[in-house]
């Protein structure tokens, strides 16, 4: 059990273009959903968390103008990356925990490149 | 907010050979996690220990939370246990506070 898929595994885009990421719990309700940001060979930086209905809390120097997330049911979250730069370019991971659990299980992450 | 800081941060060995990881944080926490991540980036949960020993396999972990430090031991190395090893604590509800980690390679 608590498995947590992200799509796509891999995106190229553009500057300037926009691009959604999903991330699901496939079996169980994710009560809230966390979206964190790799750079190569560093840590996991957690940039928002959201609840299912309510707004995202960002964390300090995140611009939630450019990263757009909504967490419309329970086992869906989008993270959007709006006006894509190459500076944007980075490892994108979410995690989801839900009710009564006490540990963050992980997506496999998705690779955002911006051309 | 919470330091996590982990040592050593690479570690080579011999398939086969012994291995402790650390992670101290300087603040008190309600829980923390061990992560593998893999070389494809996936992260696999390996331990949900704020405090107490846990053991699963060849791997097993303690958190002293007193102390501010956890360990994980990795027994009987073998070459698909490289890859990178988190502790992640928690500082409030749910937010995850993620180590510096450990970069293991294990050569057979």
């Amino acid at each position: 059990g608590a498995v947590v898929s992200q799509h796509p595994s891999r995106v190229i885009c553009k500057s300037g273009t926009s691009v959604k990421i999903e991330c699901r719990s496939l079996d169980f309700q994710a009560t809230t959903m966390f979206w964190y940001r790799q750079f190569p060979k560093q840590s996991l930086m957690l940039m928002a968390t959201s609840n299912e209905g309510s707004k995202a809390t960002y964390e300090q120097g995140v611009e939630k103008d450019k990263f757009l997330i909504n967490h419309a049911s329970l086992t869906l979250s989008t993270l959007t990356v709006t006006s894509a730069h190459p500076e944007d370019s980075s490892f994108y991971i979410c995690s989801a925990t839900g009710t009564g659990r006490y540990e963050q299980y992980f997506g496999p992450g998705t690779r955002l490149t911006v051309t | 907010g919470i330091q996590v800081e982990q040592s050593p941060p690479d570690l080579i060995l011999q398939e086969g050979a012994n291995s402790t990881l650390r992670c101290n944080f300087s603040d008190s926490v309600n829980n923390l996690q061990w992560f593998h991540q893999n070389p494809w980036g996936q992260l696999i949960n390996l331990f949900y220990i704020p405090s107490g020993t846990k053991q699963n396999g060849r791997l097993s972990a303690t958190t002293v939370a007193t102390e501010r430090y956890s360990l994980l031991y990795i027994s009987s190395s073998q070459t698909t246990d490289s890859g990178v090893y988190f502790c992640a604590v928690e500082e409030g509800t749910y937010k995850y506070i993620f180590g510096t980690g450990t970069r293991l390679k294990v050569l057979a």
